[in-house]
């Protein structure tokens, strides 16, 4: 089967740092995915991760580990338009054949 | 460059109904994907359609089905409509080579009186 976890909501004030977890358990791994989602949009790619490591792109960073089949979405300088979902996705199959969503994680960034 | 389109973003329809809902992709990208995210749940996979072949399918019911056009675009058409397919209907594109991102278009939002 395949499941995805992360959490439901999270709150961070203006300016802070916060980190979004993902942990998965996929019949397959062929990459691991972020989006964001503002309320009523459509989900826009954040970042791509396909070896273990950091990826850093801006205030955003992405983090893989495969052995432990864990993600986290790290967010610097938190400005009030990061306020959004943030959904975790994994590829579980090579060939491109679909997409595998958590739930999503709502953030809220509070002056 | 224009991103996915889809339309019409938003349908009422009542049970037993059908509709049709429309994605145009990113030009240059061969691949659709059609994700259903309903209220509280995540997005999951419906279709994919590559190179006018539907090539994987999700834990849909037939009734859900599509088609990929020569022109890349594709319709996604859900039969005897039921309450529980009330939901946002998402559509992405991918390009032809070597490239795992989906671009998501802004979404059809259906509701089933």
């Amino acid at each position: 089967g395949q499941n995805i976890d992360q959490p439901t909501e999270m709150t961070a004030t203006e300016g802070a740092i916060v980190q979004i977890n993902c942990t998965y358990q996929t019949s397959g791994f062929n990459g691991l995915f972020w989006y964001q989602q503002h309320a009523g949009e459509a989900p826009t790619f954040l970042s791509y991760n396909v070896l273990d490591g950091l990826e850093e792109k801006g205030r955003f960073s992405s983090f893989l580990s495969r052995s432990k089949g864990y993600s986290y979405l790290l967010l610097k300088e938190l400005q009030m338009k990061d306020s959004a979902s943030y959904l975790c996705a994994v590829s579980p199959q090579t060939g491109f054949q679909k997409l595998v969503f958590g739930t999503g994680t709502r953030l809220l960034v509070s002056p | 460059e224009a991103g996915v389109t889809q339309s019409p973003t938003h349908l009422i329809k009542t049970r037993g109904q059908q509709v049709t809902l429309r994605c145009s992709p990113i030009s240059g990208h061969t691949s659709v994907y059609w994700y259903q995210q309903a209220l509280g749940l995540g997005l999951q996979f419906l279709l994919w359609y590559d190179e006018g072949e539907e090539r994987n399918r999700g834990n849909f019911p037939p009734r859900f089905s599509g088609r990929q056009f020569p022109n890349y675009s594709s319709e996604l058409n859900v039969n005897a409509l039921e309450l529980e397919d009330s939901a946002l209907y998402l559509c992405a594109s991918r390009e032809r080579e070597g490239r795992e991102t989906q671009y998501f278009g802004p979404g059809t939002r259906l509701l089933v009186l």
